[in-house]
């Protein structure tokens, strides 16, 4: 099945600094990822569209200057918490669609194994 | 806007009973219906899918049937297992206004199957 990497898995910062989180297709072409945010005990909550050549699209409250997203191949998608601060500390997970994939009525995104950020 | 509600948990069973987890939803267009499992400390995992109304997803035991004229999609499964212990997340794929298929999650429903 189609694999999704993330790295790193874990991160710890000090508050101020900036995090680079990178999320890869490794077996299959992703025009399209998604980054999700997912609190303690909380379900995932979209952040924003990765689009492949072109701009991010954010949902509704995302910051997209604190946020950059950067999608520059169809393999690779990054995540940039800038000026990171304890709030931003969260589980973030990223998915990608397979674009060599399209079931009638719905399409599968397959997910990341997830980066634990934590800022001091 | 779409979304999906799912008991909350936590769901405490012994081991070979019989789960369910409620699941339902409402959205604007024709969703397919997912289950995910994550267990501690990782991302998610599809367990199964079901893209029209009257499919049945099925994988590890586990199954749900797309149920239009309910809208839900219970998870069950007939005889668990420790190792099914984990967060199950109801989710739907709809028709995004921006053109792509956006997922809707649930809010999880942690279960623990105890030896």
């Amino acid at each position: 099945g189609a694999v999704v990497s993330q790295h790193p898995s874990r991160v710890i910062c000090k508050s101020g600094t900036s995090v680079k989180i990178e999320c890869r297709s490794l077996d299959f072409q992703a025009t399209t990822m998604f980054w999700y945010r997912q609190f303690p005990k909380q379900s995932l909550m979209l952040m924003a569209t990765s689009n492949e050549g072109s701009k991010a699209t954010y949902e509704q409250g995302v910051e997209k200057d604190k946020f950059l997203i950067n999608h520059a191949s169809l393999t690779l998608s990054t995540l940039t918490v800038t000026s990171a601060h304890p709030e931003d500390s969260s589980f973030y997970i990223c998915s990608a669609r397979d674009m060599g994939i399209f079931q009638g009525g719905g399409e599968t995104q397959y997910f990341g194994p997830g980066t634990r950020l934590l800022v001091l | 806007g779409d979304s999906v509600t799912q008991m909350e948990g936590p769901v405490t069973l012994s081991e070979e009973a019989f789960l369910t987890i409620n699941c339902t939803y409402t959205a604007t267009g024709y969703p397919s219906l997912f289950w995910y499992v994550q267990y501690p400390g990782e991302g998610l995992q599809l367990l199964l899918k079901a893209t029209k109304a009257d499919d049945k997803g099925s994988n590890k035991g586990f199954e749900a049937t797309y149920r239009k004229e309910t809208t839900s999609f219970h998870l069950e499964k007939g005889s668990v297992q420790v190792s099914d212990s984990a967060v199950y997340f109801c989710a739907l794929s709809d028709l995004h206004s921006g053109g792509y298929q956006k997922v809707t999650f649930g809010i999880g429903t942690k279960l623990q199957v105890i030896p």
